[in-house]
């Protein structure tokens, strides 16, 4: 299976700032149509999952700007500029690329 | 608007096989193009992908529980059901259904993985 790494854990971030997120997968998530299947996802307290970007820096329906995606193969990273209260939450990188489809451990986000 | 909701036993006991139920409206299964997934997680943990069926029926199951794993769709092409075997303590978790759509570009063909989720159901297997 494609193991998907996110880093960091957690973060602590105050209204306004920005933050990174990375994800790192075992494998080059290249799909032979020649899309790359990584998507994002957040999962707010108590909700299910929303994703928030696809194929690596395509944004959800209804998704503010202020969330970006980009990278390539095996290193992916997503960027969310002046962090709102909304944003709280467990974000996630998930692949569709290899089955099986796997998900990474979770970014937990906190707002100071 | 598309909606997806998913239903269980909320309980059940070790050993027993697990039922569970996706029911959506907004789309229908039969459509070109169209996935339904299974996607659980246990409390405080993350997702794992279990299961899917697309609109021609073919399924895909995750090779570490295919064993015990069976997706199915209803007639009328808004249901999916998932059935596991010997549960244990292990399988307790929210599950959750997703769906999928393939998107024309122009050229070709690409899913659009995940776009729409369930609020899901918690499952607890204990004795």
């Amino acid at each position: 299976d494609v193991v998907m790494t996110q880093t960091p854990p957690s973060l602590s971030v105050a209204i306004g700032q920005s933050v990174s997120i990375s994800c790192k997968s075992s494998q080059s998530l290249v799909y032979s149509d020649g899309k790359t299947y990584l998507h994002w996802l957040l999962q707010s307290p108590g909700r299910s999952p929303k994703r928030l970007i696809y194929q690596v820096s395509n944004l959800g329906s209804g998704v503010p700007d202020r969330f970006s995606g980009t990278g390539s193969q095996k290193d992916f990273t997503l960027k969310i500029s002046r962090v709102e209260a909304e944003d709280l939450g467990v974000y996630y990188c998930a692949q569709t690329t290899h089955f099986p489809f796997t998900f990474g451990s979770g970014t937990k986000l906190e707002i100071k | 608007q598309v909606t997806l909701k998913e239903s269980g036993p909320g309980m059940l006991q070790p050993s027993k096989t697990l039922s569970l139920t996706c029911s959506f409206s907004g789309f229908s299964l039969s459509t070109s193009g169209m996935v339904v997934s299974w996607i659980r997680q246990p409390s405080g943990k993350s997702l794992e992908w279990l299961a899917a069926i697309d609109w021609d029926g073919d399924k895909y199951y995750n090779p570490s529980l295919k064993s015990r794993l069976t997706v199915s769709k209803d007639t009328s092409n808004t249901q999916v059901f998932l059935k596991i075997t010997s549960v244990d303590t292990a399988d307790t978790a929210t599950y959750y259904c997703a769906r999928t759509l393939y998107y024309y570009d122009g050229t070709y063909y690409y899913p659009d993985w995940f776009a729409y989720w369930g609020q899901g159901t918690l499952v607890t297997v204990s004795s």
